[in-house]
């Protein structure tokens, strides 16, 4: 049974990083791509970006001038930084694997249980 | 980008009946080279992570109900629930996969 575990800082200031860490239990790492997923409190679903095993990624352009997604696949994680947050990037931030058999862009079949990132000015 | 657009925001359904959610996609997510529509649905619960349901449009993830359908093809996309249970109530959101960024819809809420 595969499960993502996620955690890290739940309350942050304005201009702070936030950085979260993703560890996966159970199935390959390899052949998947990792992604991070957030979701304001009450509203939708943003995807911020992914990478691969062998740590390619691909960011939302919306938040690539921030961002950095990582990943030690000697440990099976990786990991999400986002920089100089503001009260905007407050939300419920997922990490997920993404199938990409048949395709080269992912859904999304297992998931973390989602951290609340609070930031305050 | 393309932008996902759901309806309705929210519906309230008697057990056993049938709830019908639409997605609709800004531009074709239908690859002619295949012929499969790269849409997935997922259903959310209050404090939990968003399941997958349903990937291809219409293939159903390994333990998902059979009350769960998905149909459509190219921008129209339907979630069918079938004989509505309680523990269906939750909010479904489709998400495409065609291109980057992926994208999801704003939402469906399922009440009874």
């Amino acid at each position: 049974q595969v499960q993502l575990q996620q955690w890290g800082a739940g309350l942050l200031k304005a201009s702070e990083t936030l950085s979260l860490n993703c560890a996966v239990y159970g199935g390959s790492f390899s052949g998947y791509d990792w992604n991070w997923i957030r979701q304001p409190p009450g509203k939708g679903l943003e995807w911020i970006g992914e990478i691969n095993d062998s740590g390619r990624t691909d960011y939302n352009t919306s938040l690539r001038s921030r961002l950095t997604i990582s990943v030690d696949s000697s440990k099976n994680q990786f990991s999400l930084n986002l920089r100089s947050v503001t009260a905007a990037d407050t939300a419920i931030y997922y990490c997920a694997r993404g199938v990409i058999v048949g395709s080269t862009n992912p859904y999304l079949d297992y998931w973390g249980q989602g951290n609340l990132v609070t930031v305050s000015s | 980008d393309i932008v996902m657009t759901q309806s309705p925001d929210s519906l309230v359904v008697s057990l056993g009946e049938t709830a019908t959610i639409n997605c609709k996609s800004s531009r074709t997510i239908l690859y002619n080279s295949n012929n499969k529509n790269y849409l997935a649905w997922y259903q959310q619960k209050p404090g939990q992570p968003p399941k997958l349901l349903i990937y291809w449009a219409s293939t159903r993830e390994s333990g998902v109900p059979d009350r769960f359908s998905g149909s459509g093809s190219g921008t129209d996309f339907t979630l069918t629930i079938s004989s509505l249970q309680a523990e269906d109530v939750a909010v479904y959101f489709c998400q495409q996969y065609y291109s980057r960024p992926l994208s999801f819809g704003g939402g469906t809420k399922v009440e009874v």
